[in-house]
């Protein structure tokens, strides 16, 4: 939506190569999720951010309320990497546990 | 692990026939919510509950009822289903901000 805007829209990789995923908030936000939808149609819940950096595997995500926006690094992409993966925040002033998506980026990665 | 589980996973009704999507959850989480997916729109948000008996309208609310019978259990409630409600509909749970998605309805109305 227009609080969370994500780019880029599309991402194509090779195997082997990374990227970083984008999300700016127009808004300061509580906190920060990062999905992927997968082939079969679900959302894998990848990171959940109030601050900071995590990281699992080839995935590292940070997240800087202040600055107003989150990233979403994928090094040495694999093939079943490929998917739309989404970010969602909470505005700082809900109290609602209710999230606001980003449009989604697809990412395909090609042998 | 969180678990939130959907049913049925499709289902194809006709226009102005009733539909019903039920969301159960084991995580024992007070807030549950119903979302749409639509390319280009992301995830909207349809109701959402923040415990049994609690129904809350989201941001696209139209077109669609919500009942919380219990604390596991959250359906989705079409009574006049429309083309337009063709989608990919995702329930989730969450204690407080992080939530947990459920594997996503698809529902196709003819």
């Amino acid at each position: 939506g227009d609080q969370v805007e994500q780019s880029p829209s599309a991402l194509s990789l090779h195997e082997g190569t990374g990227s970083a995923l984008r999300c700016n908030f127009t808004t300061t936000m509580r906190a920060v999720q990062w999905f992927r939808k997968n082939s079969r149609g679900s959302l894998i819940n990848l990171f959940y951010l109030a601050s900071g950096t995590k990281e699992n595997g080839r995935l590292k995500s940070a997240f800087d309320s202040k600055e107003r926006y989150s990233t979403l690094h994928i090094r040495d992409a694999q093939l079943e990497d490929s998917g739309t993966y989404f970010c969602a925040a909470e505005d700082i002033t809900g109290n609602t546990g209710k999230l606001i998506f980003g449009l989604g980026t697809t990412l395909q990665v090609q042998p | 692990e969180a678990a939130v589980t959907q049913s049925p996973r499709n289902k194809v009704a006709v226009t102005g026939g009733k539909v019903t999507l039920s969301c159960n959850q084991t995580n024992n989480h007070n807030n549950m919510y119903w979302y749409r997916q639509d390319t280009g729109h992301g995830l909207r948000l349809i109701h959402y509950s923040y415990g049994a008996g609690s129904t809350e309208k989201g941001d696209i609310p139209d077109g669609y009822k919500a009942s919380r019978p219990s604390q596991e259990n959250f359906s989705l409630i079409l009574e006049l289903a429309t083309p337009s409600q063709t989608s990919v509909y995702f329930c989730a749970s969450g204690a407080s901000y992080e939530q947990y998605f459920g594997p996503g309805t698809r529902l196709t109305v003819l």
